[in-house]
């Protein structure tokens, strides 16, 4: 069964800083990993998505990156902003198809102004 | 106006009532998911539906049904609802013609007392 981990589960970061989230994964046979943002009350949403025949992708300020065999995945944050303090989620897509999700638990992210 | 949308956004319900949660969406998409969310947990896959005729159990579903009523609607009931079904329910979908990208409600909170 496929167990997603993340590290650290909370962060608190001054703005300006970089930052690096981490998600570990036990089993490397996925289709795809897709990172998102929880806000309270507002539900989750979608900020990168790789493949698996991906390394990396990026969006503005994020990158997240995919070792595959070595069941790990980083998302890092350039520049920190006060805007960006929320729950960042992992997820992973396998189980035999690309739209099974297993889901970490999360990492608390604040940034301090 | 969201493209996902879920209703009622808050519930109270007393343990033995059957309640039903509602979710919409206007993206077009083909696929629809119901998850829940507990406390320090990741989010669990309930229901899952490719089409209106295809609709498939998740990890969690007992105490559960659903129903597809068009390929915008997509309704979770809790028959008989109990108070470990106290939990945050969020409804997402995906579009199987183009990326495996979920995009979520901003889901439902339900206390069952």
């Amino acid at each position: 069964k496929q167990e997603v981990t993340q590290i650290p589960a909370a962060l608190s970061v001054p703005e300006g800083e970089n930052l690096v989230l981490n998600c570990s994964f036990t089993d490397s046979a996925i289709y795809n990993l897709q990172w998102f943002r929880q806000d309270p009350g507002k539900g989750l949403t979608s900020l990168l998505l790789i493949q698996s025949s991906q390394r990396e992708q990026t969006s503005g300020r994020l990158n997240a990156s995919l070792d595959k065999s070595s069941g790990r995945s980083t998302l890092y944050i350039a520049a920190s902003q006060p805007g960006d303090s929320a729950t960042y989620l992992c997820a992973v897509g396998g189980g035999g198809s690309n739209y099974k999700l297993t889901f970490g638990k999360g990492t608390l992210l604040t940034v301090n102004p | 106006d969201a493209d996902v949308t879920q209703t009622p956004r808050n519930r109270i319900t007393k343990t033995g009532k059957r309640i039903m949660l509602e979710c919409s969406q206007t993206k077009g998409h083909d696929r629809m998911y119901w998850y829940r969310q507990d406390p320090g947990l990741g989010l669990q896959l309930i229901y899952y539906s490719f089409d209106v005729k295809d609709i498939n159990k998740g990890e969690i579903s007992d105490g559960y049904s659903v129903s597809r009523q068009a390929q915008a609607k997509f309704s979770l009931s809790l028959e008989s609802a109990i108070p470990n079904q106290t939990a945050l329910y969020f409804c997402a979908t995906s579009d199987s013609a183009r990326t495996p990208r979920q995009f979520f409600g901003p889901g439902t909170r339900l206390t069952v007392l």
